[in-house]
């Protein structure tokens, strides 16, 4: 199994920062490393996967980076609606895993 | 555009078996290449992969739950299922289906379904 260490669990920031989410694998798994958005009482939505690809229809302030065990989110410029929880997910081998989770709350 | 939804009973109760169908909208489940996953969230918790199903009939699960799970799939239906069976109050979860291409992520998602684990 690999374990997957998401920090920080909460962060607090205001409208206009950058921020960013860290994501570190127990083990190397390339670039299969996804970044979802979810919101209370919604399913996680993608924004990015093969680290680094924004997926389609999702805002260019959001950015993936990193490769092997450590991978960054960043939010170059935070807006109202981003105010959310977010996760990294592994899909480089079975069972695949999700970060712990990242609560992004108005400061 | 695809669409998926969940569907199945809200309360199971204890040792018995949680049966969940997911119906896939806007596009054949046979089309392209693609994976039909389950993955379950624990009210206040992160998520957890279940498992995942081709419409060839390969599956993947979860090394924690696979000696319970079994995903099928029902290509003339356009549909995919999970049974969990002896459940305990830990299942008692919000199940998510989802669709993702062969070696990438999930792209589309189910709004969930609440199933809870009580007698």
């Amino acid at each position: 199994v690999i374990w997957m260490t998401q920090s920080p669990s909460l962060l607090s920031a205001s409208t206009g920062d950058r921020v960013t989410i860290s994501c570190r694998m127990s083990q190397g798994i390339s670039s299969y490393l996804a970044w979802y958005q979810q919101k209370p009482g919604k399913a996680p939505e993608l924004l990015i996967y093969a680290a680094s690809t924004l997926q389609s229809g999702v805002p260019s302030r959001f950015s993936g980076s990193g490769s092997g065990t450590d991978f960054t989110l960043t939010i170059s410029c935070l807006q109202s609606e981003d105010f959310a929880t977010y996760y990294c997910q592994q899909y480089y081998s079975f069972p695949w895993t999700f970060g712990q989770g990242t609560k992004v709350e108005i400061k | 555009q695809v669409q998926l939804q969940e569907s199945g009973p809200g309360l199971v109760k204890p040792s018995q078996t949680l049966s969940l169908t997911c119906t896939v909208s806007g596009g054949s489940i046979s089309s392209g290449s693609y994976y039909w996953s389950w993955i379950r969230q624990p009210a206040g918790k992160g998520l957890e992969w279940i498992g995942r199903i081709y419409t060839s009939g390969s599956t993947n699960y979860n090394p924690s739950l696979k000696s319970r799970v079994t995903i099928s799939v029902d290509t003339s239906k356009n549909q995919f299922s999970l049974k969990l069976s002896s459940v305990t109050a830990a299942d008692t979860a919000v199940y998510y289906c989802a669709r993702g291409p062969r070696g990438s992520s999930s792209d589309y998602w189910g709004q969930g379904t609440l199933v809870t684990v009580s007698s």
